[in-house]
């Protein structure tokens, strides 16, 4: 059966570093999200993705946060400087249309020190 | 943002039993619930649906009740497994069509052999 993956699992790092989290979605899905959750807290819609450019962005995804489909298979999630609250675990999501259900990958979980 | 409430935190029941997850929301723009179930270490796993135009739909041993009225939604376990023991998510789509998930605080459900 298809599946969302994504890389890495765990991904340690300092404050103020960057970092990428990459998820390949399913292959015949059009429409890209990233959730996170921070531990003990729900799980917060960050973006929405499709046809090659960002449907919607939560508060939470400032000048800070990018995505990008660099190609047919990845789509990638970038912190540019990170900070000690954006320690979560990130979830890449994939559904064929806007209403359909959505697939999950299972997450990387990030730490920034 | 509490769009989407789960009031209770976690369930415990007996196998064999029902088992009874709520769900409230407030906003009447939403259109389409889901609830997901999660494991620890995993993604949340797509469970069952029903779009607003319906009050019931039911899967195997799943079951999702809407009450528009109420804006409220249950999902209901028949006959409860021990395999069900995770964290039930409900989720509303946004009413925006961009495929945004709403997700409410998660209840844990144990069932006891």
């Amino acid at each position: 059966e298809p599946e969302v993956t994504q890389t890495p699992s765990h991904q340690v790092t300092q404050m103020g570093q960057e970092v990428i989290l990459r998820c390949v979605p399913i292959s015949n899905h059009l429409y890209f999200y990233w959730y996170r959750q921070i531990l003990g807290q729900k799980v917060e819609f960050l973006v929405s993705f499709y046809n090659n450019e960002i449907s919607e962005k939560s508060e939470i995804f400032d000048d800070q946060f990018s995505v990008e489909r660099p190609d047919g298979s990845n789509f990638t999630l970038k912190i540019r400087s990170t900070k000690l609250e954006d320690s979560a675990m990130y979830f890449c999501a994939s559904s064929e249309a806007e209403y359909n259900e959505q697939f999950f990958g299972p997450g990387t979980r990030l730490t920034v020190l | 943002d509490q769009q989407v409430k789960q009031n209770s935190p976690s369930l415990s029941v007996q196998e064999g039993r029902i088992s009874i997850l709520n769900c409230d929301y407030t906003n009447s723009m939403f259109d389409y619930f889901l609830w997901y179930k999660k494991y620890p270490a995993e993604g949340p796993t797509f469970l069952i649906s029903i779009s607003s135009i319906k009050d019931k739909n039911e899967d195997g041993r799943f079951t999702v009740f809407l009450n528009k009225s109420a804006k409220h939604l249950s999902l209901h376990i028949v006959p409860s497994q021990p395999g069900d023991s995770a964290v039930y998510f409900c989720a509303a789509h946004g009413s925006s069509n961009t495929g945004k998930l709403i997700f409410g605080q998660g209840t844990t459900l144990q069932v006891k052999p």
